[in-house]
């Protein structure tokens, strides 16, 4: 299995712009995070699904974050509009049920940076 | 991460071993995790230690594990310049018979000079 992948590596945008990441979670990974990673803040959880179903949503930081899981194998994380204050690390993590001797398996990241 | 705590910085000579200490918060977690994180990648599980073990050794790597005070540890031998990275604790949330959420430390910056 290639692991988690993320893209794009890395996003330049403008403010107000949509913004979409996306995540291809490990084949029969039952959980898909969305975490956010700044200096400020450490690592953030913002939202997780368990077999597609979002379940928590309540760290997302307001409206303009949305995410969806339209099949088992992939995910999108969606900012519109995008601020400058969205800048961060954005990591998509996937799990099996019982975590574990495995716990969760990281992605890459996508690096946002809003101008 | 704000309720699994750990230092935030640690400074090592090369050789020497490392120690970085986390305190957890949930007694009943199953497994706790130490994850490294090198500049530019994602999160990669270094090790991990079942709840009901107080010492686990892989290599290198010595985890300890004290229930009674919530206390975890990773100590690195001979400590090389390639373990510089952040280092994060983790904790199972058993919040569910079925799985558990993991809760993150702040990560501790590990810097080893020669």
């Amino acid at each position: 299995d290639a692991g988690v992948i993320q893209s794009p590596r890395h996003e330049v945008t403008e403010m107000g712009q949509e913004v979409t990441l996306r995540c291809k979670p490990i084949s029969g990974h039952d959980y898909l995070f969305w975490y956010r990673q700044t200096m400020m803040r450490g690592l953030e959880l913002l939202i997780y699904f368990n077999n597609n179903v979002p379940i928590d949503d309540s760290g997302m930081p307001e409206d303009r974050f949305s995410a969806k899981m339209p099949n088992a194998s992939f995910s999108t994380l969606k900012i519109q509009p995008s601020e400058p204050r969205d800048s961060a690390v954005y990591f998509c993590a996937s799990s099996q049920a019982r975590i574990g001797d495995y716990g969760y398996t990281f992605g890459s990241g996508t690096r946002l940076t809003v101008v | 991460g704000e309720d699994v705590e750990q230092s935030l910085f640690l400074s090592v000579r090369e050789g020497d071993s490392s120690v970085i200490n986390c305190t957890y918060t949930d007694s009943s977690s199953t497994y706790l995790y130490w994850y490294k994180q090198e500049p530019g990648a994602g999160l990669q599980l270094l090790t991990y230690i079942f709840s009901n073990m107080d010492m686990k050794q892989d290599q290198r790597l010595t985890v300890l594990l004290n229930k009674k005070d919530k206390h975890l540890s990773l100590r690195i031998a001979d400590t090389q310049t390639g373990d510089s990275a952040i280092y994060f604790c983790a904790e199972t949330l058993m919040t569910t018979d079925s799985w558990g959420k993991l809760q993150f430390g702040a990560g501790t910056q590990v810097v080893v000079t020669p």
